[in-house]
């Protein structure tokens, strides 16, 4: 089975913090992504990667940034915490055939 | 870029009866469109998804169709249960620049399967 592994379930930072939040997968897959998941707006694309060391912006990059130095790992950074960025964060990574599996999430709360 | 919409957001059915979710997506060269459930506490579960060179699919209780003119797709759920009770997300991706590597998803619709 897939499997994409987000490093914690819950999160709690306080205001201006840098934050890491970091994400593991096993299938060698090319394609990864970071979304945030908030009520009533869906899953919306913060930034993906297609490739090592290579990052491109979503629809909401503002205030994150990424890196991806290993195949398998994608890593989401807010360099600066603020508590609008309090949300449900999901890591996906995608087959060749663009078939999603997605991480168990981590619920990050900014005080 | 493409734009889903997703209705209804709430849905709530009786035990055995039939669910539908209706998606509409912007983007006429999108051309792989999945679905994903989300149970409470996890991270959302490819369930079953087409492509644009078909019109139906079907597993077991679960079937989706897809109508390319009016650029709409379906997710149908008979002989609900219990524990199809979650949110559900369609999404479509593109076929060009970013938008092909990207999928872009609808704002969700939580199921409720009354007992």
């Amino acid at each position: 089975d897939v499997k994409v592994t987000q490093s914690s379930r819950y999160l709690v930072k306080r205001t201006g913090e840098k934050v890491f939040l970091e994400c593991v997968q096993d299938m060698d897959h090319e394609n990864m992504f970071w979304y945030r998941q908030d009520p009533g707006l869906g899953l919306r694309l913060i930034y993906f990667s297609y490739d090592v060391k290579m990052k491109e912006k979503g629809d909401i990059p503002e205030g994150y940034s990424v890196s991806r130095e290993k195949k398998e790992r994608f890593s989401l950074i807010l360099e600066s915490a603020s508590t609008n960025q309090t949300s449900m964060y999901l890591c996906a990574s995608t087959t060749d055939r663009q078939e999603a599996f997605f991480g168990q999430g981590t619920r990050l709360t900014v005080v | 870029g493409e734009n889903v919409e997703q209705h209804p957001s709430t849905l709530s059915v009786q035990e055995g009866d039939s669910a539908v979710i209706k998606c509409t997506y912007s983007d006429s060269a999108s051309n792989y469109f999945p679905w994903y459930k989300q149970e409470l506490g996890k991270g959302p579960q490819l369930i079953i998804d087409i492509r644009s060179n078909v019109g139906e699919k079907k597993d077991q209780r679960i079937a989706v169709t897809l109508n390319k003119t009016a650029k709409h797709f379906s997710l149908h759920i008979t002989e609900t249960q219990p524990e199809d009770s979650a949110v559900y997300f369609c999404a479509a991706k593109g076929d060009s620049g970013a938008g092909s590597y990207q999928l872009t998803f609808g704002k969700g619709t939580k199921l409720s399967v009354i007992p």
